[in-house]
């Protein structure tokens, strides 16, 4: 079945510091990849997504790029910050099923 | 405009009770998901309600059900609760589903369900 890999956590970082988070993936057909974040005590909001190979999503600085050749979508931050600190959930969805198969998450810590 | 709403915020069980979760999706939202996230085993996908009908389930156990009613609200029912059940729940509402298109999902607060 669909599954999604992505690095062991914590990440610890100093502010300005630059963040990469690992994210692998296998499934059947084209899925669409997302990157979702968890701040402490809250529910889960889309940072970014890509809907098919080549497409590049960003927000708010993050970046990352469907690779359907390496299957991947790694996510990438030039300058961190504190506020940044949170747990990250690299995710994809086949359409058909409406489902959501998410990875393992990925906590952030950025210290001052 | 609100978000996806969820009630309770917190609820204790013991083990063998039934629980009742509550799910409103973001207005004009005709699809309501539910998903788990237990330590340990990361987010599970449980559910996936439009127009009141089950369009999808997760490899989860009978004693998890849920409907969804005619305003597009939902409840998700655990019986016969296992201390494993103890987890965070969320639910997530998007304009409806389709096959062939992918609507974003809103993910709600959670609601924390410990099984003793």
């Amino acid at each position: 079945g669909d599954s999604v890999t992505q690095m062991e956590g914590p990440v610890t970082l100093s502010e300005e510091a630059f963040l990469t988070i690992n994210c692998t993936y296998t499934a059947t057909g084209y899925p669409s990849l997302f990157w979702y974040v968890q701040y402490p005590g809250e529910g889960l909001q889309l940072l970014l997504k890509a809907t098919k190979a080549d497409d590049k999503g960003s927000n708010k600085g993050f970046e990352a790029t469907y690779r359907k050749e390496t299957t991947s979508f790694h996510l990438e931050k030039g300058s961190v910050q504190v506020s940044d600190s949170a747990v990250y959930f690299c995710a994809l969805l086949n359409t058909g099923f409406q489902k959501l198969v998410f990875g393992t998450g990925t906590r952030l810590l950025v210290s001052p | 405009e609100a978000g996806v709403t969820q009630s309770p915020t917190h609820l204790i069980k013991t083990r063998g009770q039934q629980v009742t979760l509550r799910c409103s999706p973001i207005s004009g939202h005709t699809s309501v998901y539910w998903y788990q996230q237990a330590l340990g085993l990361g987010l599970q996908f449980l559910l996936w309600y439009d127009e009141g009908e089950e369009r999808n389930r997760g490899n989860f156990p009978p004693r998890f059900s849920g409907r969804q009613f005619p305003n597009y609200s939902s409840e998700l029912n655990v019986n016969a609760l296992e201390l494993e059940d103890s987890a965070l729940y969320l639910c997530a509402s998007s304009l409806v589903g389709s096959a062939s298109s992918y609507n974003e999902q809103f993910f709600g607060p959670g609601t924390r369900l410990t099984v003793l």
